[in-house]
């Protein structure tokens, strides 16, 4: 049971680049949510999907897009990534919306 | 006001002391309150679910305070092994949005 997996675990970019960070679950939740945790910032919410075909904005949507086109997949795009984008990624599923949430490892991210 | 607030820490405490937490939220109508457990550089972990009537897990004590809009946990005969960081998670119950706070770190000391 692989639950969330994450890739990749480390990326190293450079100001301008796009790069997805892709994000799966074989647990068949409707719920998925990608987070950014930066020190002394906690972890905020970019974006989420309540099922397939469905996203909304989180606290901090900007230079980041989204879709879902299968409950499996939630990939994260940056299509010009900038220097403070520098951060830890987390992929999360939940099989309701109330909080219970099981996380992939983490994808680090630095921008140069 | 932040959506949900934590006290940062460090809170350093004594091998076998009792620590507690509080959390406070700002939309009166959420209805779903958690605690995570995130240790260095790895994924949080659900700690517990914070019920109305308050719960208890082992050492692990959560409650809710409606009126005052917090939540708290407490941690009875600390181990070193609690030592990490404690977020304060809550379903905003509007859009859906869960909204972790930033977070309190706890040192456990030997």
């Amino acid at each position: 049971n692989a639950g969330v997996t994450q890739t990749p675990k480390f990326q190293v970019l450079k100001t301008g680049q796009s790069m997805t960070l892709q994000c799966a679950q074989d647990m068949n939740h409707e719920y998925m949510s990608w987070y950014r945790q930066d020190p002394g910032m906690g972890l905020r919410l970019i974006h989420y999907s309540v099922g397939a075909g469905i996203t909304d904005q989180g606290e901090v949507p900007n230079g980041y897009n989204v879709s879902r086109s299968t409950t499996e997949d939630f990939p994260l795009r940056l299509l010009s990534a900038a220097p403070s984008q520098t951060s830890v990624y987390f992929c999360a599923s939940s099989a309701d919306r109330r909080g219970v949430l099981t996380f992939g490892a983490g994808s680090r991210l630095t921008v140069l | 006001r932040k959506e949900v607030e934590q006290d940062p820490g460090p809170f350093n405490v004594p091998e076998g002391a009792t620590v507690a937490f509080n959390c406070t939220y700002s939309n009166s109508a959420s209805q779903s309150f958690f605690w995570y457990r995130q240790d260095c550089r790895k994924e949080p972990k659900l700690l517990m679910s914070v019920y109305s009537s308050g719960n208890e897990d082992g050492r692990f004590t959560a409650q809710l305070n409606r009126a005052s809009q917090y939540i708290s946990l407490l941690i009875r005969d600390s181990k070193l092994s609690d030592s990490a960081t404690y977020l304060c998670v809550v379903n905003m119950n509007r859009d859906d949005k869960i909204i972790f706070g930033k977070g309190t770190r706890l040192h456990i000391l030997p």
